[in-house]
């Protein structure tokens, strides 16, 4: 079975644009979550999909979107991008949403860097 | 605050020492307990998890983490440290409600010297 998959895994943009990176989660998985990793302030949650609906959100500004297919996959963006948002951002695939007992498999990751 | 707190950034082992990373956690009650390992350019991988029952939970690669209430700590443990054990280790919580929103430590990078 094929694991989580994100495209692009790399990226460059400029402050001001925007940005949309895709996550494919593992087939039969339904929700999607997404974090954003950065040296600074580690590994931090951004939100949650299921059923295409957002289940929970983390502390982000609106800049920060996603949304969910009825495939499953799932897209986040980034609009009016600024250098701190230059991260690792990473996508996990669970079966089930609102279960603490459901493991998360998580993607590669999609690199992004803001100049 | 809520919070989980690893309070090693860096360790460095030598290749077939034991290891002990440490991870504390402060909630009012038992949270869901996870340990992840990242390699570099790569994603997470689950370890192993605790949700209730034996405190001293077996994962993957050989690791082993023991559930301690009184301490609120889940140290995560290995006999013998292996050169591909070299990552960083992520020490994770779900709250009861909170659905799959992990909380992460800030993570301990291991070093092994052959």
């Amino acid at each position: 079975k094929a694991g989580v998959t994100q495209t692009p895994r790399y990226l460059i943009k400029t402050r001001g644009q925007q940005v949309t990176l895709s996550c494919s989660p593992i087939s039969g998985h339904r929700s999607v979550s997404w974090y954003q990793q950065t040296p600074g302030q580690g590994l931090q949650f951004l939100f949650e999909y299921f059923s295409e609906t957002q289940r929970n959100k983390g502390n982000f500004p609106g800049r920060f979107s996603g949304r969910q297919f009825s495939n499953s996959r799932s897209e986040m963006n980034v609009s009016t991008l600024e250098l701190g948002d230059s991260a690792l951002y990473l996508c996990a695939s669970s079966l089930r949403a609102g279960s603490y007992q459901e493991t998360q498999y998580f993607g590669p990751g999609t690199r992004l860097l803001v100049l | 605050a809520q919070s989980v707190t690893q309070p090693d950034i860096h360790i460095t082992v030598s290749e077939g020492a034991s290891l002990e990373l440490r991870c504390n956690y402060s909630y009012g009650a038992t949270p869901y307990l996870f340990w992840y390992v990242q390699s570099p350019g790569q994603g997470l991988q689950l370890l192993l998890k605790y949700f209730s029952g034996d405190t001293l939970v077996q994962g993957i690669k050989g690791f082993e983490a023991e559930f301690k209430r009184s301490q609120s700590s889940f140290n995560l443990r290995k006999p013998s440290v292996h050169w591909s054990d070299a990552a960083e280790y992520f020490c994770a919580v779900v709250l009861t409600g909170g659905g799959n929103k992990l909380t992460f430590g800030t993570g301990t990078q291991l070093k092994v010297e052959l």
